[in-house]
């Protein structure tokens, strides 16, 4: 079954205190993987997306990576307003043009000043 | 330039009565989407139409309908809503290969 994994649920930092969120799978075949935030009573907001192992994207303090396993999103001396939920998504192999997603479960970042 | 439009932001519903969730984009998309989110369990699909005048089943259609009414509108329908469907939509819409623009939700509670 496919499947996609988002760890820790939560996740508490000072600001300025780096770390980083998980994103595991287990698909048939990766066709792309995106990340996403999303704010209290918003939409997701688009981040990133990534293709093939080793590729890596950076916006601002935030850093996407991608393994073949699992992909790390960095997040290098945060500031309040980076607090957020975090969502990762996998695009398979074989959905065409559907667009489909399989969603993980995010992970809530809150960074106190 | 609005992006992707739901309305209403809220409803409450009793058991058994029906509704239409609206979604209207303005970005000419040819892709739209219905999520449901719910806590602990991540965005599940619903329906989907890949172009104007397809929809398809998602992860979990059961209990629901859609119309791709044009190109800008995609509508969710609860014929008979259950308390399982409380729960916040999404609608969403993209061009070809391209990431996903999501709307602000509808967010619904059957009691």
């Amino acid at each position: 079954e496919d499947q996609v994994t988002q760890s820790p649920e939560a996740l508490r930092l000072q600001e300025g205190e780096s770390s980083s969120l998980n994103c595991s799978y287990t698909v048939s075949g990766l066709r792309g993987l995106f990340w996403y935030r999303q704010d209290p009573g918003k939409g997701p907001e688009f981040l990133f997306t990534l293709y093939s192992a080793g590729e890596e994207k950076e916006k601002e303090r935030l850093k996407a990576t991608l393994t073949k396993k699992e992909s790390f999103l960095h997040i290098t001396a945060p500031k309040p307003e980076d607090s957020a939920t975090y969502l990762c998504a996998v695009q398979l192999h074989g959905s065409g043009n559907t667009g489909k997603l399989i969603f993980g479960q995010g992970t809530t970042l809150q960074v106190k000043p | 330039n609005a992006g992707v439009t739901q309305t209403p932001k809220f409803q409450v519903l009793k058991t058994g009565q029906s509704m239409t969730l609206q979604c209207a984009q303005d970005m000419n998309h040819n892709s739209m989407y219905w999520y449901r989110q719910d806590p602990g369990m991540g965005l599940r699909l619903i329906y989907y139409s890949a172009s104007e005048g397809t929809t398809d089943k998602g992860e979990v259609p059961n209990g629901y309908n859609v119309s791709r009414l044009n190109k800008r509108e995609f509508s969710l329908r609860l014929e008979s809503a259950a308390p399982s469907q409380t729960s916040v939509y999404f609608c969403a819409s993209r061009p070809l290969d391209s990431p996903l623009h999501f709307g602000n939700g509808t967010r619904l509670t059957v009691t």
